[in-house]
């Protein structure tokens, strides 16, 4: 099993529908999560960390669920400028730990 | 805001070439590290540095080779190109191994083996 699992779509929805993806991690020890996203052939950027008690940064929203072991995204009244690829990351406690990355999941909106 | 800046951002290199692809970061940051990134693969860490002269593996090592002379400095090289090695390279960097600060990427370096 992968250390972080994403759904790699693509998802495909129109402008202005509402769209959430997950990101599942398997080390219960984990302790810092983030959200970044990609465009086509640049580097990736943060997004927004995630925090336990949740949090929201205008459209978006990230949720964590600690006894499932996951985070999620919801973008609401999504807009043609946030196509991308969306990379979940998750990093571990200790100074030894991984930072782990999921494979990302393509969005795609449409007109 | 913390910048990554990695010098070469397309290189087209012959199998057998030496490369150097270097990554400077301009905010005192102890951890860097170089991924490179392709379709289907996701991200994979070839090496990170925690301090100067200090290096680890990642998990693709094998044909890859780093120097962390000066902290704001990481270096990734390929002493013997091969054409398995065409990809994009990306250079980040992190204030502390420690959790909740953000890493940060240089925009990347995309080289072709032929």
């Amino acid at each position: 099993r992968k250390e972080v699992e994403q759904d790699p779509g693509p998802f495909n929805v129109p402008e202005g529908a509402t769209v959430a993806f997950n990101c599942t991690y398997s080390n219960s020890a984990s302790q810092s999560f983030f959200w970044y996203r990609q465009d086509c052939r640049k580097e990736p950027k943060l997004l927004m960390s995630v925090y336990s008690s949740g949090n929201e940064d205008g459209r978006f929203t990230a949720q964590l669920n600690r006894a499932s072991q996951y985070i999620s995204l919801l973008i609401r009244d999504s807009k043609l400028s946030d196509s991308a690829t969306y990379l979940c990351v998750v990093i571990g406690y200790s100074s030894a730990s991984k930072i782990i990355f999921g494979s990302g999941t393509r969005l795609s909106i449409r007109p | 805001d913390v910048k990554v800046t990695q010098s070469s951002r397309y290189l087209v290199k012959r199998t057998g070439e030496k490369v150097f692809l270097e990554c400077v970061q301009d905010m005192d940051h102890e951890n860097m590290f170089w991924y490179r990134q392709d379709p289907g693969l996701g991200l994979r860490l070839i090496y990170f540095s925690y301090d100067v002269k200090m290096k680890e593996k990642g998990d693709i090592p094998e044909g890859y080779s780093v120097s962390r002379e000066k902290k704001e400095r990481f270096s990734l090289i390929l002493e013997s190109a091969s054409t398995n090695q065409t990809s994009m390279y990306l250079c980040a960097s992190k204030l502390t191994a420690r959790g909740a600060n953000v890493l940060t990427f240089g925009a990347g370096s995309r080289l072709t083996v032929l």
